[in-house]
């Protein structure tokens, strides 16, 4: 149980466009769902907390307007990507959690803004 | 002082040794811990999720807390290669606050 499927896991696209990522909890329903980001050789860095039907929180130094996230139900949420440029790319990691539980994670998506 | 201190290695055994790795963490808040283990460009796959001080076994992963000496380690017994991978430790406060603090991340190597 408690799978967590994030789509896609690899996109690489031209600068200026925008990426969609989903992330959709299959066996649960996610109260609280989280995208991070992941550099290489380094630990997630938590980009913002969401809710259902509610605002996402950002952290200190995230870009709303540039990261968009959307969580419609509890069981989904996206991360937009808009106007991506190289230093965009990176590894998204999204999870999810249910009440008080632990958090549990996608697969993670890879990136590429040529 | 970061808040979950873990030796980043890398750490290298030979197949079927035990492992033992460990975190040390500062906030006195913190009541929930986690093990987590990454493969490379993966998501991280939840190992084990503690709450009280003890040991808490499953298969051959022993997760440990010690809520006074503010010390948590995730024991592997009888080691495979399949095991070779970042181990990263997590904690967060009580109800009220669900974001975790992570550790840096082990990064295993467990040698045939």
């Amino acid at each position: 149980g408690a799978v967590v499927s994030q789509h896609p896991s690899w996109v690489i696209c031209k600068s200026g466009t925008s990426v969609k990522i989903e992330c959709r909890s299959l066996d649960f329903q996610a109260t609280t769902m989280f995208w991070y980001r992941q550099f290489p050789k380094q630990s997630l860095m938590l980009m913002a907390t969401s809710n259902e039907g509610s605002k996402a929180t950002y952290e200190q130094g995230v870009e709303k307007d540039k990261f968009l996230i959307n969580h419609a139900s509890l069981t989904l949420s996206t991360l937009t990507v808009t106007s991506a440029h190289p230093e965009d790319s990176s590894f998204y990691i999204c999870s999810a959690e249910q009440g008080d539980g632990p958090q549990h994670f996608g697969d993670g998506t890879r990136l590429s803004i040529l | 002082q970061k808040e979950v201190e873990q030796d980043p290695g890398p750490l290298s055994v030979p197949e079927g040794a035990i492992v033992s790795l460990n975190c040390t963490y500062s906030n006195s808040a913190f009541q929930y811990f986690m093990w987590y283990r990454q493969y490379s460009r993966k998501g991280p796959e939840l190992l084990m999720y503690t709450y009280s001080s003890g040991n808490k076994e499953d298969g051959r992963f022993t997760a440990q807390v010690d809520k006074s000496s503010k010390y948590i380690s995730l024991f592997i017994r009888d080691s495979q290669p399949s095991d070779s991978a970042t181990y990263l430790c997590a904690t967060r406060s009580g109800a009220g606050s669900y974001q975790l603090t992570f550790g840096k991340g082990t990064k295993l190597s467990v040698i045939p």
